[in-house]
């Protein structure tokens, strides 16, 4: 199966733990973009790549968080002295920019719990 | 206040019941994806509409996009127990960014 596969899918830190998260997109698709869905909510958008470049970042998205994709593949997702707020899922997603409709499939998640 | 809301927020049934779930906004949408999302795992992509008053149909599924674009819907002919999840409706704005409702949670009964 070549969808898009994170890791770890679940994640236990204590407070103030640096957490690092992994999405690899399908191999094709030029653009990948992060969410963060809490429960009961729809997810939220973070942060999006076209190859390697960072384009756009929510507010969300606080100091604390950054995202790389350093050579247009996989991507990381770093959170810095966690907090119980960012309890959440993780999702990344891909597409492939440039159809006429793009469309973004998902990863399974990595769940973030902050004791 | 979300961009897109999503009803009925919560929906429990029988089996073989018919059911429809809305997504509405006051924004103009290029296009409009339904996902369906199952507990501890990533939503999964249904379909996509584009075009005003456009009807796609997937099995016992009928999505529907509203003539403005600003609203679509999901009918479920004769549910069944598989079909139980979060349903998320979601659009596509200004650079290809996807807003989220925030779901509606379908539980089917034996």
């Amino acid at each position: 199966d070549t969808g898009v596969s994170q890791d770890p899918r679940h994640k236990i830190t204590k407070r103030g733990q640096n957490v690092t998260f992994r999405c690899d997109p399908i191999s094709e698709h030029n653009r990948l973009y992060w969410y963060r869905q809490t429960l009961g909510q729809g997810p939220e958008f973070l942060t999006y790549f076209q190859n390697e470049a960072q384009l756009e970042k929510s507010r969300l998205l606080s100091d604390r968080f950054s995202a790389e994709r350093p050579k247009g593949s996989f991507s990381t997702l770093e959170i810095q002295r966690t907090e119980q707020g960012d309890s959440a899922m993780y999702l990344c997603a891909s597409s492939l920019y440039g159809l006429a409709v793009e469309e973004q499939f998902f990863g399974p998640g990595t769940r973030l719990t902050v004791l | 206040t979300q961009l897109l809301e999503q009803s009925p927020q919560f929906l429990s049934i029988q089996e073989g019941e018919n059911l429809t779930v809305y997504c509405n906004s006051s924004s103009v949408f290029s296009s409009l994806q339904w996902y369906r999302q199952e507990p501890g795992e990533g939503p999964v992509l249904l379909v996509t509409v584009v075009t005003g008053g456009e009807v796609k149909k997937l099995k016992r599924l009928t999505f529907q996009f509203g003539d403005a674009r600003k609203d679509s819907s999901l009918h479920i002919t004769a549910a069944q127990p598989g079909d139980t999840g979060l349903y998320l409706c979601a659009g596509v704005v200004a650079g290809n960014m996807l807003t989220f409702g925030g779901g509606t949670r379908l539980m089917v009964k034996p």
